[in-house]
């Protein structure tokens, strides 16, 4: 298996755009995260997928943000309108059960101008 | 006053040394996680426990329960075990769980 991908890698834009990040989880994994990385506030978890399902969506910072799962393969994250404070690395991961180890994609860094 | 808090937040090495890296945390959990981010900001799941010692490798992580207390320990560092190492908590939150985040140590072993 390829692991988790994560695209784009990295993605410029400004501020007042939506910006989409895409996901792809491991085959055969039944949970999907998605996390924030920034240098203030580290890692943070804005929301996870069970069977495609949302379950917590607790970490989402406000409703300029969404994501989706339309099937076990694919999962988006979506920012509209974005921000500058956006900014950030956002990681997706998966696993076999809920917290159990988490297979990391490499991540999007996302520069909102 | 943060959740889970790790200690250094920074750290040299020589290599062959012997690392310890501490977090603590302040409220009860169901598991405690070890992570390493690698320089190049992949992100590699090391250890969950919930109590006890396990070991992999160099690796070496316990955590005590009562102390709320976990520290991971590497062997004979290496300079390819430059990283940032991230301790993270699961804690109860209505019915369900929350995965709480320190803000992570980095380590830095010189040849």
């Amino acid at each position: 298996d390829a692991g988790v991908i994560q695209s784009p890698r990295h993605e410029v834009t400004e501020m007042g755009q939506e910006v989409t990040l895409r996901c792809k989880p491991i085959s055969g994994h039944d949970y999907l995260f998605w996390y924030r990385q920034t240098m203030m506030r580290g890692l943070e978890l804005l929301i996870y997928f069970n069977n495609n399902v949302p379950i917590d969506d607790s970490g989402m910072p406000e409703d300029r943000f969404s994501a989706k799962m339309p099937n076990a393969s694919f999962s988006t994250l979506k920012i509209q309108p974005s921000e500058p404070r956006d900014s950030a690395v956002y990681f997706c991961a998966s696993s076999v059960r809920r917290y159990n180890e988490q297979f990391f994609g490499p991540g999007t860094r996302l520069t909102v101008l | 006053k943060n959740e889970v808090e790790q200690s250094p937040q920074n750290l040299t090495a020589q290599e062959g040394e012997f690392i310890t890296i501490n977090c603590s945390y302040s409220v009860g959990i169901s598991a405690l996680h070890w992570l390493q981010q690698h320089p190049g900001g992949g992100i590699v799941s090391l250890f969950m426990l919930s109590s006890g010692k396990k070991k992999h490798g160099r690796l070496i992580a316990t955590i005590n329960i009562q102390e709320k207390h976990s520290s991971l320990h590497i062997t004979a560092s290496h300079p390819r075990d430059s990283a940032v190492y991230i301790c993270a908590v699961r804690r109860p939150q209505g019915g369900s769980e929350k995965l709480v985040f320190g803000k992570g140590t980095k380590l830095t072993v010189n040849p």
